[in-house]
């Protein structure tokens, strides 16, 4: 099994910029995770998907990201228009639903805004 | 609301000796209690789960872990560390019914050889 794919894995943008991350789960997955890391705040789960349908997205800082999962094998988190304090590592994890049991991290993307 | 914390920011250990490393969490309800490690650079892996069942717990690379539910505590424990477990560990929680992960801050490991 592949794991969790996310890409790009590194992004250099400059504010203002639109940046689009994106994720495909373990396949059979139909639960998705994103989440974010910094060291100020530590690993902040932003939005989470069941059956491509979002289920809590209270984690989502503000208007500027959206997070789409239009079919269960991809997802997007996009950041309209970046900010330099959104500049952290981004992961995407996937699970069964069922008991929403062990999470499977993908490798991250690391952004940074300049 | 729920809440996970982990008592030690940052622990320095020599190899060979025995690691402790401390969850408690806050959740009147039963959970689904995890420990995730992160080498530098990379992703979060797992190490170990407790659903249900016996209380300790064994995980890969040597971890155990033992859940007392009457402490809220899922402490995680090595008997003898090595250069490659530097990392940071990270405990989280699940409520059994629900879907999102709570993660403690983090605990930073660094082994000296």
């Amino acid at each position: 099994d592949a794991g969790v794919i996310q890409s790009p894995r590194h992004e250099v943008t400059e504010m203002g910029q639109e940046v689009t991350l994106r994720c495909k789960p373990i396949s059979g997955h139909n639960s998705l995770f994103w989440y974010r890391q910094t060291m100020m705040r530590g690993l902040e789960l932003l939005i989470y998907f069941n059956n491509n349908v979002p289920i809590d997205d209270s984690g989502m800082p503000e208007d500027r990201f959206s997070a789409k999962m239009p079919n269960a094998s991809f997802s997007t988190l996009k950041i309209q228009p970046s900010e330099p304090r959104d500049s952290a590592v981004y992961f995407c994890a996937s699970s069964f639903p069922e008991g929403g049991r062990t999470q499977y991290f993908g490798p991250g993307t690391r952004l940074l805004v300049l | 609301a729920q809440s996970v914390s982990q008592h030690n920011h940052h622990v320095i250990l020599s190899e060979a000796a025995s690691l402790e490393l401390g969850c408690n969490y806050s959740y009147g309800g039963t959970v689904n209690l995890f420990w995730y490690v992160q080498y530098p650079g990379q992703h979060l892996q797992l190490l170990l789960k407790y659903f249900s069942g016996d209380p300790l717990v064994k995980g890969i690379k040597g971890f155990e872990a033992e859940f007392i539910k009457s402490k809220f505590s899922f402490n995680l424990r090595k008997p003898s560390v090595q250069w490659s477990d530097t990392a940071e560990y990270f405990c989280a929680v699940k409520a059994n019914q629900g879907g999102k992960l709570i993660f403690g801050q983090g605990t930073e490991l660094s082994v000296k050889p």
